[in-house]
C-alpha cells in the first residue's frame, strides 16, 4: 500500500541553523508529493509540491527534490527563523487510482530558538 | 489564491449533542472534497471523501452512522458528528481541490474545527 514515514521529531534548531527534515514514501503508480505545514490551531497550508521524477518543490527558502531511486522527498532550508517554528508534514497523492486524496506522514514539530 | 472556509473554528458542547461542520470552497468549485480528523500531536487521518451529488466514501473503520457527510453543491461539504460523546472530540479539518484544474493540482485545507465534548 501507500504510506509516507517522515523523521520524527521534535526537531529543535537555533536560527538561522540548517533544516533537513527526512521523508521517505512507499507507493504504487507514480505519486505527486507535498510538503504541508501546520502554525499552531490553524489547518494545513501547502509548503511545496512536486510532481515527477527529479522535481524540485521551492517556497519560502524550502526546497525538495522528488527522488524516485531513493523513494525520498526531503525538505531543507538554509537558514532557518524563528517563525519556521510547526509542523511539517509530508504527504503524497496517487490521483489516477485513488481518487486524489493524500496520506499523511506522522509530522515533525520544528522548534527554532532565537 | 483558492480559499477553504470551514466553520465553526471552534465547538464546545454536551454529550449526546449532535454538531455540524461545514466546509465551503470560496473562490472554486469542488465535485470532491475530504474531511480529515487530528488527534493532538498525531497526523490526518483521512475519514471520508465527500462527493457533489452523491454518497461520500468512508475510509475502513469510520463510522458512517455517525458521520454523515452531505455534499450538497459544488461549493459546500458538510460534516454532522450525531450524537457525540468525549471521545469525538479531536479536530477536523476539510480540504478540496479546484475541479476545473487537472489533478495534479494540490488541495487547499480549511482551518480546521476544535470539537469538545464535555
Amino acid at each position: 500500500g501507500n504510506s509516507v514515514t517522515q523523521m520524527e521529531g521534535p526537531v529543535t534548531l537555533s536560527e538561522e541553523a540548517f533544516l533537513t527534515i527526512n521523508c521517505t514514501y512507499t507507493a504504487t503508480g507514480y505519486p505527486s508529493l507535498f510538503w504541508y505545514v501546520q502554525y499552531p490551531g490553524e489547518g494545513l497550508q501547502l509548503l511545496l509540491k512536486a510532481t515527477k521524477a527529479d522535481d524540485k518543490g521551492s517556497n519560502k527558502g524550502f526546497e525538495a527534490t522528488y527522488r524516485k531511486e531513493t523513494t525520498s522527498f526531503h525538505l531543507e532550508k538554509g537558514s532557518v527563523q524563528v517563525s519556521d517554528s510547526a509542523v511539517y508534514f509530508c504527504a503524497l497523492s496517487v490521483f489516477y487510482n485513488q481518487g486524489g486524496k493524500l496520506i499523511f506522514g506522522q509530522g515533525t514539530e520544528l522548534s527554532v530558538k532565537p | 489564491g483558492a480559499v477553504v472556509s470551514q466553520h465553526p473554528s471552534r465547538v464546545i458542547c454536551k454529550s449526546g449533542t449532535s454538531v455540524k461542520i461545514e466546509c465551503r470552497s470560496l473562490d472554486f468549485q469542488a465535485t470532491t472534497m475530504f474531511w480529515y480528523r487530528q488527534f493532538p500531536k498525531q497526523s490526518l487521518m483521512l475519514m471520508a471523501t465527500s462527493n457533489e451529488g452523491s454518497k461520500a466514501t468512508y475510509e475502513q473503520g469510520v463510522e458512517k452512522d455517525k458521520f454523515l457527510i452531505n455534499h450538497a453543491s459544488l461549493t459546500l461539504s458538510t460534516l454532522t458528528v450525531t450524537s457525540a460523546h468525549p471521545e469525538d472530540s479531536s479536530f477536523y479539518i476539510c480540504s478540496a481541490r479546484d475541479s476545473a484544474k487537472n489533478s495534479n493540482q494540490p488541495q487547499h485545507f480549511g482551518d480546521g474545527t476544535r470539537l469538545s465534548i464535555l
